[in-house]
C-alpha cells in the first residue's frame, strides 16, 4: 500500500468517551501530522512529528488530546473525555521534504 | 505564514477552462505557492505548486505573476470529477516542520 492509512474511517462515541484514531503513514515517510478539519472550514494543524519525536503541538491540542508515534512508524490519536466541539474529521498526512504532502481520508468523528 | 483570500464558491460547465485566483499580498521572498484538491470525506490532495512564472503538470497549470502577490490555478476542460474544495497555501516546503496553514477554499461546482 502506497497512501497513507486510517483507522476507523468512521467513529460514533457519546460525550465523555475516549476515543483513539490510528494513522498508517507511507513508510519512507518520516515526517508526520495530524490536522482536524470541521465542516466549510479547511484543515487546522494539531501536532507534528519527526520520526517518533513529537516536535510542535498547537494550541487546540487540549490536554484531553495526546499523541504518540513509537519507534517513527504508525501513530495514535487519542482524546479522552470526548465533547461535542470535538467533533471532526482528523486527518493524518506525512511528507519526506519534498514537495507536497499526502494526507489520509481521515477518521470522521461524531460526539453524541 | 502568509494569509491568502480565495472565492469561496465558482461555478463551471463541463468542458470549460476554470481559473481560480488567489491573493497573497503578504507572501515572503521564500515562499512557494501550493494548491490542494479536496473532495468530500477524502483529505486533500496536492495538485501543483510553483515559486514564479508558470508551472504545468498533468492536471493544471499555475500562474504567478512577476509581484508573486496573487496566482492562478487553471484546471483545463474540467469534468463532473473536478467538483471539489480547492486550497491555495503559501509557505516555505522544504522547511524543517512546515506545516500547512488552509483558508477555507473555494468550492468548485461543475455542472452538466
Amino acid at each position: 500500500d502506497t497512501g497513507v492509512s486510517q483507522d476507523p474511517r468512521h467513529k460514533i462515541t457519546k460525550r465523555g468517551q475516549n476515543v483513539t484514531f490510528r494513522c498508517d503513514p507511507i513508510s519512507e515517510h518520516n515526517r508526520l501530522y495530524w490536522y482536524r478539519q470541521t465542516l466549510g472550514q479547511g484543515p487546522e494543524f494539531l501536532t507534528y512529528f519527526q520520526n517518533e519525536a513529537q516536535l510542535e503541538k498547537s494550541r487546540l491540542l487540549s490536554d484531553r488530546f495526546s499523541a504518540e508515534r513509537p519507534k517513527g512508524s504508525f501513530s495514535t490519536l487519542e482524546i479522552q473525555r470526548t465533547e461535542q466541539g470535538d467533533s471532526a474529521m482528523y486527518l493524518c498526512a506525512t511528507e519526506t521534504g519534498g514537495a507536497g504532502y499526502t494526507f489520509g481520508s481521515g477518521t470522521r468523528l461524531t460526539v453524541v | 505564514l502568509a494569509k491568502t483570500t480565495q472565492p469561496i464558491s465558482m461555478d463551471s460547465y463541463e468542458g470549460q477552462e476554470v481559473n481560480i485566483t488567489c491573493s497573497h499580498n503578504n507572501i515572503a521572498t521564500n515562499d512557494y505557492i501550493t494548491w490542494y484538491q479536496q473532495f468530500p470525506s477524502q483529505g486533500p490532495r496536492f495538485i501543483i505548486q510553483g515559486y514564479k512564472t508558470k508551472v504545468t503538470n498533468e492536471v493544471a497549470s499555475l500562474f504567478i505573476p512577476a509581484d508573486r502577490k496573487s496566482s492562478t490555478l487553471s484546471l483545463p476542460r474540467v469534468s463532473l470529477s473536478d467538483t471539489a474544495v480547492y486550497y491555495c497555501l503559501v509557505g516555505v516546503p522544504m522547511e524543517y516542520g512546515n506545516k500547512l496553514v488552509f483558508g477555507a477554499g473555494t468550492i468548485l461546482r461543475v455542472k452538466s
